[in-house]
């Protein structure tokens, strides 16, 4: 596709569900990023892809937090019996390495 | 640890105004510095990328200035627009670190007719 693509774009989940976001990266591009965005804050890092190894996993903030790319293109980042605190932006971004960042629309997920 | 400051938090001034932009990062040891434009309720849009052997980059209206050993970025918007409200973002792809990005939480910038 053209850009980096994200769905869902807004979910709504009931504490202790389990949710899965997905992003579909620009074709080609080799390293993948998932940041969380907090409301009126910038963009954390949570982790990140080179093809379908995960280099850096150091921001997902705890171990209900999983992402995977297991053929080196979609990513999907799962969440495990969500939390309040879990609520935020997820935003997707690929890109060469180092190089710029092209970002999705972002999945909104608000846990209830 | 990289930190990344933006200063103004926020920012409002009358159409046709040039204006200046501030980030400001700890850690020089960088790959890149990119500034971004986010619309609210979306996601990022890139604007301009400087590699850190650069000193400046320019698009349009835009220009980007580097300086690595002081840790600073300005982001220059010239003859602004009410098109121009967003929240403006900066990121420091650093070499400890290698790609992931630290960002500033933004400026908002309001352009008034």
């Amino acid at each position: 596709g053209a850009g980096v693509s994200q769905s869902p774009r807004y979910k709504v989940a009931k504490r202790g569900q389990d949710v899965a976001l997905r992003c579909d990266p620009i074709s080609g591009h080799v390293s993948l990023f998932w940041y969380q965005q907090a409301l009126g804050q910038g963009p954390e890092f949570l982790t990140y892809f080179q093809n379908e190894a995960q280099l850096d996993k150091s921001g997902l903030p705890s171990d209900r937090f999983f992402a995977e790319r297991p053929e080196g293109s979609v990513s999907t980042l799962k969440i495990q019996r969500t939390q309040q605190e879990d609520s935020a932006v997820y935003l997707c971004a690929s890109g060469e390495f180092p190089g710029e960042l092209f970002f999705g629309e972002g999945s909104r997920l608000t846990v209830l | 640890k990289q930190e990344v400051t933006q200063i103004p938090a926020a920012l409002s001034v009358p159409e046709g105004e040039n204006l200046v932009l501030n980030c400001s990062f700890t850690d020089s040891a960088i790959y890149n510095l990119q500034w971004f434009r986010q619309d609210p309720g979306k996601g990022l849009t890139s604007l301009l990328l400087i590699q850190s052997s650069q000193r400046e980059q320019t698009s349009g209206r835009l220009n980007a200035s580097l300086d690595k050993s002081s840790g600073r970025s300005t982001l220059y918007i010239a003859a602004s627009q009410p098109g121009d409200s967003a929240t403006y973002l900066c990121a420091v792809e650093g070499q400890v670190a290698a790609g992931k990005s630290t960002f500033g939480d933004g400026t908002t910038l309001t352009v008034k007719p």
